[in-house]
């Protein structure tokens, strides 16, 4: 079975652009995180999606902005682009909104 | 704030022997602890979850969780090489919309 997949694996973007990341749950699980991972650092929480409802936001500003489709699939949006905004992002999937969560491999985000 | 902590590392075990990882954590509501592997470049990996006071066995990991002293630790029997990564343990706060709050990690290296 395929486990959780994204897209770009990488990118790079100027400051001021935006970017839309993607993910696709492994399969029957229907809830997606997201989460950012600076280099040396644990992953951060950004967003929880459950059945299509965010469950869940952390400490992140309105810059980011995320959703989660019919097919359980889910999207990642960042406005305004920082420099700041480098970094892994991971997209988790799990079975239910508080069952253990597998991660893709990431989308590697360089701002420049 | 509430926060896991764990220690950086590097901790370093010759081939064979127990490898032991330990995390504490500030959320007295926190249920559930996970603890994940990421080799460099790579994303975390699952590889054991716990709910319960006391031990978790599964293949040459044992995690151990008291939820009174608020410690969770991993060990790791018979450490081979490809252990080498850094382990990062996660609480799940179930009252902050399913977010795994993450220690930073420990960097395990497992000598030949």
């Amino acid at each position: 079975d395929a486990g959780v997949t994204q897209s770009p694996t990488h990118l790079i973007k100027t400051r001021g652009q935006h970017v839309t990341l993607r993910c696709s749950p492994i399969s029957g699980h229907k809830s997606v995180s997201w989460y950012q991972q600076v280099l040396g650092q644990g992953p951060q929480f950004i967003f929880q999606y459950y059945e299509k409802e965010e469950r869940g936001r952390g400490n992140f500003p309105d810059r980011f902005s995320a959703r989660q489709f019919p097919n359980y699939s889910s999207e990642l949006n960042v406005n305004a682009l920082l420099l700041g905004d480098s970094a892994l992002y991971l997209c988790a999937s799990s079975f239910g909104a508080n069952q253990p969560q597998h991660f893709g491999d990431g989308t590697r985000l360089s701002i420049l | 704030q509430k926060e896991v902590e764990q220690n950086s590392g590097p901790l370093s075990v010759p081939e064979g022997a127990i490898a032991s990882l330990n995390c504490t954590y500030s959320d007295r509501g926190s249920q559930s602890f996970f603890w994940y592997r990421q080799y460099s470049g790579k994303s975390p990996e699952l590889i054991m979850f716990i709910y319960s006071n006391g031990d978790k066995e599964d293949g040459r990991f044992t995690a151990q969780l008291n939820k009174a002293s608020q410690y969770v630790s991993l060990l790791i029997r018979d450490s081979q090489p490809s252990d080498s990564a850094t382990y990062l343990c996660a609480g799940l706060q179930e009252d902050a919309g399913n977010m795994l709050t993450f220690g930073g990690g420990t960097r395990l290296m497992v000598k030949p």
